[in-house]
């Protein structure tokens, strides 16, 4: 139990191009999901926190109008890259929890490269 | 900002021996868990000890904590080169349920 998907595993895109990588909750209902991203041979960053049906909360630093986030469903949350730069190749990883509860249930990633 | 700090940050053992890796954070906590990545992958939940918890165990993995230190350690006992991957310490505490993670130590264990 406790799966979490994310699509694609990997996406390579050109500059100014958007991107979207979705975040699914297999087998439970994610009332919270949270994106990180991971640069290479580093800790993984908050980027956001998305609760079903509501705006998600922004770490700080992070730009809102950039890295666009949608939880519309108690099962999917998505992830959308606005004008992608090659400095917004990274690895992102998504996670799930199922109520209130501090126990994350991570994704495998996504490998972003912006060309 | 990062609040677990991992130590060492790269551990190399040979297969068999026993593997502790120490973690420190700075804030008050509800809880400390620790992940493991194997490389470009995502993240496995290891474990998830409680601020009143002093010590937890599951299969090989051995987890202490030390609130007045502001400390926990990981112990993996009879290691085996599948566990080479990189470990996480992530401390939750705040009412959002946020984790924060540290650096990581990357493990490697020879055969």
């Amino acid at each position: 139990g406790a799966v979490v998907s994310q699509h694609p595993s990997w996406v390579i895109c050109k500059s100014g191009t958007s991107v979207k990588i979705e975040c699914r909750s297999l087998d439970f209902q994610a009332t919270t999901m949270f994106w990180y991203r991971q640069f290479p041979k580093q800790s993984l960053m908050l980027m956001a926190t998305s609760n079903e049906g509501s705006k998600a909360t922004y770490e700080q630093g992070v730009e809102k109008d950039k890295f666009l986030i949608n939880h519309a469903s108690l099962t999917l949350s998505t992830l959308t890259v606005t004008s992608a730069h090659p400095e917004d190749s990274s690895f992102y990883i998504c996670s799930a929890s199922e109520g209130a509860v501090y126990e994350q249930y991570f994704g495998p990633g996504t490998r972003l490269t912006v060309t | 900002s990062q609040q677990g700090e991992e130590d060492p940050q790269a551990l190399s053992i040979q297969e068999g021996e026993n593997a502790t890796m120490n973690c420190s954070y700075k804030t008050s906590i509800n809880n400390l868990q620790w992940y493991r990545q194997n490389s470009g992958r995502g993240l496995v939940h290891l474990i998830l000890i409680r601020s009143n918890e002093r010590e937890k165990h599951s299969g090989r993995l051995r987890v202490t904590l030390d609130t007045s230190k502001k400390s926990s350690s990981l112990l993996i006992t009879a290691s085996r080169a599948a566990d080479t991957a990189s470990y996480f310490c992530a401390t939750g505490g705040g009412s959002n349920y946020k984790l924060t993670f540290g650096k990581g130590t990357l493990l490697t264990v020879n055969p």
